[in-house]
């Protein structure tokens, strides 16, 4: 059982350039979440997803696009890549997003934008 | 507006003795509260968690103790063993919401 894949590991990008960071689970979960770790900061909810078609805003969405066609997928885009975008990454899912929905993360996506 | 708050950054305790985490929070709204634990190159993997109906919630040789009028949460290891060297980070989210609000972290090193 795979859980939670990120794909790339690593990434080095020139400012303005795009991207997407890709996230799969296999484990049939319904919320689906993107954060970013930074020094001093902690975990910080990017964008995140209630079901497949179903996509919120977290505490920092600004520079980020989400869109979750399938129940699996839940790729992260960043549409003109600046260097305060420099974090790792991390995707999650819960089975049930609430009381008892305990997040399980993916090994996180290092992004550095030049 | 830091809605979790992890006022230690760091904390360092020998083997065999308790170590104690401390996570603050100020939205009244959250009712569902979570442990991680993370190790270097890693996702954060669930350690424990307390909903608001309870006070406290054991596994092992981890304990989380909530008292809501402080709003304020802890984390019992005890003993410390140094395999639990790790950053820790707390967890909040309000009934009706999806969102998981992580705190600072704080990072733990237990001494041999």
């Amino acid at each position: 059982n795979a859980g939670v894949t990120q794909t790339p590991k690593f990434q080095v990008l020139k400012t303005g350039q795009s991207m997407t960071l890709q996230c799969a689970q296999d484990m049939n979960h319904e919320y689906m979440s993107w954060y970013r770790q930074d020094p001093g900061m902690g975990l910080r909810l990017i964008h995140y997803s209630v079901g497949a078609g179903i996509t919120d805003q977290g505490e920092v969405p600004n520079g980020y696009n989400v869109s979750r066609s399938t129940t699996e997928d839940f790729p992260l885009r960043l549409l003109s890549a600046a260097p305060s975008q420099t974090s790792v990454y991390f995707c999650a899912s819960s089975y049930g997003g609430r009381g008892g929905g305990k997040l399980f993360f993916g090994s996180g996506t290092q992004l550095s934008v030049l | 507006d830091q809605q979790v708050k992890q006022n230690s950054p760091s904390l360092s305790v020998q083997e065999g003795r308790i170590s104690i985490l401390n996570c603050d929070y100020t939205n009244s709204m959250f009712d569902y509260f979570l442990w991680y634990k993370k190790y270097p190159a890693e996702g954060p993997t669930f350690l424990i968690s307390i909903s608001s109906i309870k006070d406290k919630n054991e596994d092992g040789r981890f304990t989380v103790f909530l008292n809501k009028s402080a709003k304020h949460l802890s984390l019992h290891i005890v003993p410390s063993q140094p395999g639990d060297s790790a950053v820790y980070f707390c967890a909040a989210s309000a009934e009706g919401t999806y969102k998981y609000i992580f705190g600072t972290g704080t990072r733990l090193k237990v001494l041999a």
